[in-house]
């Protein structure tokens, strides 16, 4: 199985840069990484994701290694609303259809 | 809102005893995804329909199932439920079956007793 590992707690100021890690040593070449953030009592909200390359959205960037064993969300200013757990989230295509293999999320906290 | 409901919000019923939770896509939407997010094993894949059909199969149980209607809502089924199978069952809807946004509900908290 696929496994991603990513720090179980992270600290930010407001309006500075969080740079989230994850690792995915697993990885495999067809393997879409994934993140998601979930805010406290809500469903996950989509964040970001990409296959190689780095991707950039209007949430945030997500920065993958070249061997691709690990990848970084970067979000650019760090707001109270963005205080949440965030996953790094592997989805590998298979004979079986999709697999979703989920980290264990780190907590953000966002100190006015 | 992401435009994905699911019922109940809360369950509690009794270990050994079934219940159904029901998911109502995003319209438009085709694909619907279930997952099970509990305090030790955190967020895991479930099950995945498309357009009716079961496309992929994650850490389902065999004591769970679930089918998605012509009408494309979902249900999920649990059935001779354990203390363990407490948890938060989250169902996300999505445009086709590839790499796209998946949108979640709020999810439906069971709690077996």
């Amino acid at each position: 199985d696929a496994k991603t590992t990513q720090p179980n707690s992270m600290e930010s100021n407001e309006e500075e840069p969080v740079h989230l890690p994850c690792n995915h040593s697993t990885i495999s070449g067809t393997d879409y990484i994934h993140w998601y953030r979930q805010l406290p009592s809500q469903g996950p909200e989509y964040v970001i994701h990409g296959l190689t390359s780095n991707v950039n959205n209007r949430m945030a960037s997500l920065a993958i290694a070249e061997d691709r064993k690990s990848s970084t969300l970067i979000l650019h200013r760090a707001t109270l609303r963005d205080a949440a757990v965030y996953y790094c989230i592997l989805r590998r295509m298979g004979n079986t259809g999709n697999q979703f293999y989920f980290g264990t999320g780190t907590s953000l906290t966002v100190i006015p | 809102d992401s435009g994905v409901t699911q019922t109940p919000k809360h369950l509690i019923t009794a270990t050994g005893q079934r219940v159904t939770l029901r998911c109502s896509p995003r319209s438009g939407d085709l694909s619907v995804y279930w997952y099970q997010q509990s305090l030790d094993q955190g967020l895991q894949f479930l099950i995945q329909y498309y357009n009716g059909e079961e496309r992929a199969k994650g850490n389902i149980l065999e004591r769970f199932s679930a089918q998605q209607f012509p009408d494309l809502h979902s249900e999920l089924n649990l059935s001779s439920l354990e203390l363990g199978d407490s948890a938060l069952y989250f169902c996300a809807s999505s445009v086709r079956q590839g790499q796209e946004t998946q949108y979640f509900g709020p999810g439906t908290r069971l709690l077996v007793l």
